[in-house]
């Protein structure tokens, strides 16, 4: 069965500093792999995804992530944090399944930039 | 835009009502989903429709119902037997057959029990 696990439930970092989320998956084929993000009191938006070709992956919002097979890894990095990317982080594993696709999704991290 | 429209944004419920949580796509969408989002739990999936008329059971579909007599349409009903409704609560909707497509969210409804 898919499962994911986010380690870290929550994070501090300051502003201007660099920022690394876990992210560990368990999935007997290829994984396809999304980070989402979400705002307090809102739903969720795609940071990022890979499915295949280059393991480095940029998204929105200067987030990129590495796709790491042997790690059973898919951590999410940014260069330099900014106060408005404090918010809830989560990574998911997808699959489908009879045409639907059906993500799993880890508990998230929550983010906490200090000024 | 498209997008999914998810009311009310705030629900509050009676112990032993049933309350109906609407959600609406403009996406062309075939699948939908109901996710349920606890503090430290992540999301869980209640159900999923592929298609008019037919929907399937996720993780924890106990206490709840689902209709799709329309593909814009996916209405969640939390009924009395649901024993903790108090939750927020997400809808999803995606394409069929591509695993690297992802979901689009609504921005979801906040049900609590008064």
């Amino acid at each position: 069965a898919q499962s994911v696990t986010q380690p870290d439930i929550h994070i501090t970092v300051s502003e201007g500093a660099s920022l690394e989320l876990r992210c560990n998956y368990s999935y007997g084929a290829t994984p396809y792999l999304f980070w989402y993000v979400q705002s307090p009191g809102q739903g969720l938006q795609l940071l990022l995804k890979y499915f295949s070709g280059d393991t480095l992956v940029q998204g929105i919002k200067g987030f990129e992530a590495e796709f790491k097979r042997s790690q059973s890894s898919f951590n999410l990095r940014k260069p330099s944090v900014h106060w408005s990317d404090a918010a809830e982080y989560f990574c998911a594993v997808g699959r489908v399944i009879q045409g639907a696709q059906k993500l799993v999704f880890g508990q998230g991290t929550r983010l906490t930039i200090n000024p | 835009d498209g997008g999914i429209t998810q009311s009310p944004k705030y629900l509050f419920r009676k112990e032993g009502q049933n309350v109906t949580l609407s959600c609406e796509q403009n996406l062309n969408h075939d699948a939908m989903y109901w996710y349920r989002q606890d503090p430290g739990q992540g999301l869980r999936l209640i159900y999923y429709s592929q298609i008019v008329n037919d929907f399937q059971k996720g993780d924890i579909a106990e206490g709840y119902s689902v209709s799709r007599e329309k593909k814009e349409s996916f209405p969640l009903t939390v009924t009395s037997a649901q024993k903790n409704p108090t939750a927020f609560y997400l809808c999803a909707s995606s394409i069929l057959w591509q695993a690297n497509y992802g979901y689009t969210f609504g921005s979801g409804t906040r049900l609590t029990v008064v």
